[in-house]
Parts: structure tokens; C-alpha cells; sequence
């Protein structure tokens, strides 16, 4: 019984290609998050969802575009890609967004892009 | 600007040779910081929550210790299955963001 989980773990693929990044969460969250995290293990926000509803949009181009069919779910899809997009995608989530709580991250998808 | 700095970047230690992991943040109100553990391959792990200066938290061979500038991880007498990347985050005031440093890689030795 994973608490969070995403797929797929990896996805390699050609520059200009669009693919996409699931998550899901069976905690009873209110809010997911989504970071990238690159070859020197910085973890940076992207995207987050409070119920559905974005309450972070970091500064990253706009051929990522989250989207969040419901509160258990958050998926990452990204346009176009380059070669700078090849990282770790982490999705977590936690409890709420209105109080400042531990977050549970999911096993990250390694995304290479050739 | 808020801002989350983890030292040593790398660390190896004998086992049993206890040692600290350092975080210093400049936030604009900390609303709480946080520590957690990220094995290879695997996502990160929550170890601990500090919400005020002064606060401790401990957890088997670790213990969190919070001021107004920066958090200690402590680990006493430490095993080789405490080898592990350990990130630092802070929740800061007006904002729903974490803010995360880029950790301390630790390698502890038989």
C-alpha cells in the first residue's frame, strides 16, 4: 500500500517529444507538490495543488503544465522537451497547505532526454 | 531572499564516530524547518519537524536541534545503514513553499 506513487520511474526520450508524469497519493491529502531535482540533489518547487486548486507556480517554463483531475492526483506533463529538462521529478504531498507540515514524497521518475 | 545552507557537503565517518550535519536559513519568519533522510534511487523520508528555537527532537541515533539562525542533525555512534544524503528544508512565513538545501551525503564506514 504505497502512499505515494508515481509513473514511470524512468522515461528516456528524444528532444521535442511530449510526455507525461503521474502521481498519485492514497493519504488523504489536501496538497501535492511537484520538484525537480537535479545532478547535484537540489530540490526545487514547481507546482503545487491545494485541493485542486494551484497555490504555487514557480518560475519554469511553460511547457510543463501540471494538472490536477483530483485531490489524490497530480500529474506533470511537459511539452517540447530539451536536454536541460533531464533530472529526478519528485512528487509529494502533505496534509495541507495552511499549516506548515512534513511532506511524503514519492520514489521520483528519472527522465533523460537525448 | 529566503535561504537554506547544509554543511559539510560530504561527510565520512568511521562507525561509531558520532559527528553533526549543520543547516543555516535566512527566512522571513520561519514557520518550521525540517529534516529528511534520501537513500539512492528513493525518494526523500521525513525524520523530524522543529518549530521554535530551542526545540529538540530524537529518533533512535539522531537528534534535531533548532536555534534562530540554524538546525544541528546529531547522530551519535553512528552504523553504516545511516549512509544517506540528509536535506534541510524550511517552511517560511507568506508562503507555501519549502525551501530546501542541497544536503549533506553522508557516509558512515564499517
Amino acid at each position: 500500500d504505497t502512499a505515494v506513487s508515481q509513473t514511470p520511474k524512468y522515461l528516456v526520450t528524444q528532444m521535442g517529444n511530449d510526455k507525461s508524469i503521474k502521481c498519485e497519493q492514497n493519504l488523504g491529502h489536501d496538497t501535492m507538490y511537484w520538484y525537480k531535482q537535479d545532478s547535484k540533489k537540489f530540490l526545487k518547487i514547481m507546482f503545487s495543488y491545494n485541493n485542486k486548486e494551484l497555490i504555487i507556480n514557480e518560475t519554469v517554463p511553460n511547457r510543463f503544465s501540471p494538472k490536477s483531475p483530483d485531490k489524490a492526483h497530480l500529474n506533470l506533463h511537459i511539452n517540447s522537451l530539451e536536454l536541460g529538462d533531464s533530472a529526478v521529478y519528485f512528487c509529494a504531498s502533505s496534509p495541507s497547505s495552511g499549516s506548515v507540515n512534513e511532506q511524503f514524497f514519492g520514489p521520483g521518475t528519472r527522465l533523460t532526454v537525448l | 531572499e529566503d535561504q537554506v545552507t547544509q554543511s559539510p557537503e560530504a561527510l565520512r565517518l568511521q562507525e561509531g564516530e558520532s559527528s553533526s550535519l549543520n543547516c543555516s536559513y535566512t527566512v522571513s519568519g520561519l514557520r518550521g524547518l525540517f529534516w529528511y533522510r534520501q537513500d539512492p534511487g528513493k525518494g526523500p523520508e521525513f525524520l523530524f519537524t522543529l518549530y521554535s528555537a530551542g526545540e529538540e527532537k530524537e529518533k533512535e541515533r539522531l537528534k534535531a536541534t533548532l536555534t534562530k539562525k540554524e538546525s544541528f542533525l546529531h547522530i551519535t555512534a553512528p552504523k553504516p545503514e545511516d549512509s544517506a544524503t540528509y536535506l534541510c528544508a524550511v517552511g517560511a512565513s507568506g508562503t507555501y513553499k519549502y525551501i530546501f538545501g542541497t544536503g549533506t551525503r553522508l557516509k558512515v564506514l564499517a
